[in-house]
């Protein structure tokens, strides 16, 4: 059976760093454009980044450019999204997400990011 | 504020059909076949119900389907149930700089 399994969400204060992984199983990561979508407590969904299969493509939120960047390791079959400076309004469930034929066709269960002092 | 347009909310009684719209511009849903369209239940996680504007992934209901015109697309359900009472998300290709762009989501009530 296919998954994502995501990690490393928490508390963090603002200003402060989190690195997010993701973990793929039952296929290969090395053959999917991947990204990361958050949600805010009771808001809608946000696409942060996208990253190619050979990360020669890469995109961001507007809101997260120059604060955040989405790494991946094929060999290791994860995903990653490095989040600095990060603020209250980045408060919210991280999902990632596989693209297949531009279509998000599986999502991992997410991993809660809460900004606060 | 998103960058395509839907309404807030839209109701429907069980039985009748519904359209959601999804309004963008040339530089996305208007340019690009690249709509997708995604439910989503109370504290559960996005389900793809159409992708590239038309298309129904294996497993979706055939009441769910997709359709674009100029720069609106539309997710129309018929035959409406109980179940589908949830949210719904388009999201879109886009070439001004982000790839994706998300629209604000629609509440459907099922009467």
């Amino acid at each position: 059976e296919v998954h994502l399994v995501e990690s490393g969400g928490g508390l963090v204060q603002p200003g402060g760093s989190l690195r997010l992984s993701c973990a793929a199983s039952g296929f290969s990561l090395s053959s999917y454009n991947m990204n990361w979508v958050r949600q805010a407590p009771g808001k809608g969904l946000e696409c942060v980044s996208y990253i190619s299969i050979a990360s020669d493509n890469i995109f961001y939120a507007d809101s997260v450019r120059g604060r955040f960047t989405v790494t991946r390791d094929n060999t290791r079959g994860s995903l990653y999204l490095h989040m600095n400076g990060l603020r209250a309004d980045d408060t919210a469930v991280y999902y990632c997400v596989r693209d297949d034929m531009w279509a998000f066709d599986l999502w991992g269960q997410g991993t809660l990011v809460t900004v606060s002092s | 504020q998103s960058a395509l347009t839907q309404p807030a909310s839209v109701s429907g009684s069980p039985g009748q059909s519904i359209t959601i719209s999804c309004i963008g511009t040339r530089s996305d849903v208007g340019g690009y076949n690249h709509v997708s369209w995604y439910q989503q239940h109370p504290g559960k996680v996005p389900k793809v119900m159409i992708y590239e504007v038309s298309n129904r992934p294996s497993g979706v209901s055939n009441r769910f389907s997709g359709s674009k015109s100029g720069n609106t697309a539309s997710l129309t359900i018929s035959g409406l149930q109980a179940e589908d009472e949830a949210d719904y998300y388009c999201i879109s290709y886009t070439d001004s700089g982000t790839f994706w762009v998300v629209g604000g989501g629609t509440k459907l009530t099922v009467l």
